[in-house]
């Protein structure tokens, strides 16, 4: 199976700033990456998929980038909503796997 | 609107069985592959199963092959997921999970449910 391996785990930052997650496979996955946000007590929302497409309604704020084992997702001015837990899952083979997840804290 | 409401979930002891419902609405439900994965406390996601449009293939992670068997009732909208011989291991939050309309080759998950906790514990 593809491992799927984020960094970092935890990461605090303000509104208004700017992050990045990593997102490594341990084989080539082309493009087949996924990027979702978990919130509790919802339903898990799809943010971008094929590494860089957003998906409908997904904020311009969000964006993906990264082919082959290297992925990253950047959020611009974080809002005080985007303080939450995001996970990579590639679906370039079967079975599709998902990252550790990096959970947004507020600084 | 989309929604996916998973029920069913509860307290079983180790050995025996339960069977998830996922209610969709909101969708032409036959239209689409159909998928459960989990999350077990403290853990990330895991993919469990998947199913095509009239169920007629059927696919399951290694944990779970030969216990877990999804299915689905296209004319009610509904799908399952029947877990015999459960095990410690998979206590977790089971969420429904739909796939892209296009193309089936693509494993990702659009919508979600918000879940529902399965406990296995004697």
């Amino acid at each position: 199976d593809v491992q799927m391996t984020q960094s970092p785990s935890y990461l605090a930052a303000s509104p208004g700033e700017s992050v990045s997650i990593s997102c490594k496979a341990s084989k080539s996955i082309s493009t087949y990456l996924a990027w979702y946000q978990e919130k509790p007590g919802k339903a898990n929302k799809l943010l971008i998929y094929s590494g860089s497409t957003l998906q409908s309604g997904t904020p311009s704020r969000f964006s993906g980038s990264g082919s082959g084992t290297d992925f990253t997702l950047t959020i611009r001015s974080l809002e005080p909503e985007d303080f939450t837990v995001y996970y990579c899952q590639h679906y370039n083979e079967y079975p599709p796997t998902f990252g550790g997840g990096t959970k947004l804290e507020l600084k | 609107e989309v929604q996916l409401v998973e029920s069913g979930g509860g307290l079983v002891q180790p050995g025996r069985s339960m069977k998830l419902s996922c209610a969709a609405s909101g969708f032409t439900f036959s239209d689409y592959y159909m998928a459960w994965v989990r999350q077990a406390p403290k853990k990330g996601l895991e993919w469990v199963a998947s199913i095509s449009y009239e169920g007629s293939s059927t696919y399951y992670g290694d944990s779970v092959k030969g216990r877990f068997t999804i299915s689905r009732d296209n004319a009610k909208s509904t799908l399952y997921l029947q877990m015999n011989s459960l095990r410690s291991e998979d206590t977790a939050t089971y969420y429904c999970a739909r796939h892209p309309l296009l193309p089936t080759t693509d494993w990702y998950f659009d919508f979600w449910g918000p879940g529902t906790m399965v406990t296995v514990s004697s």
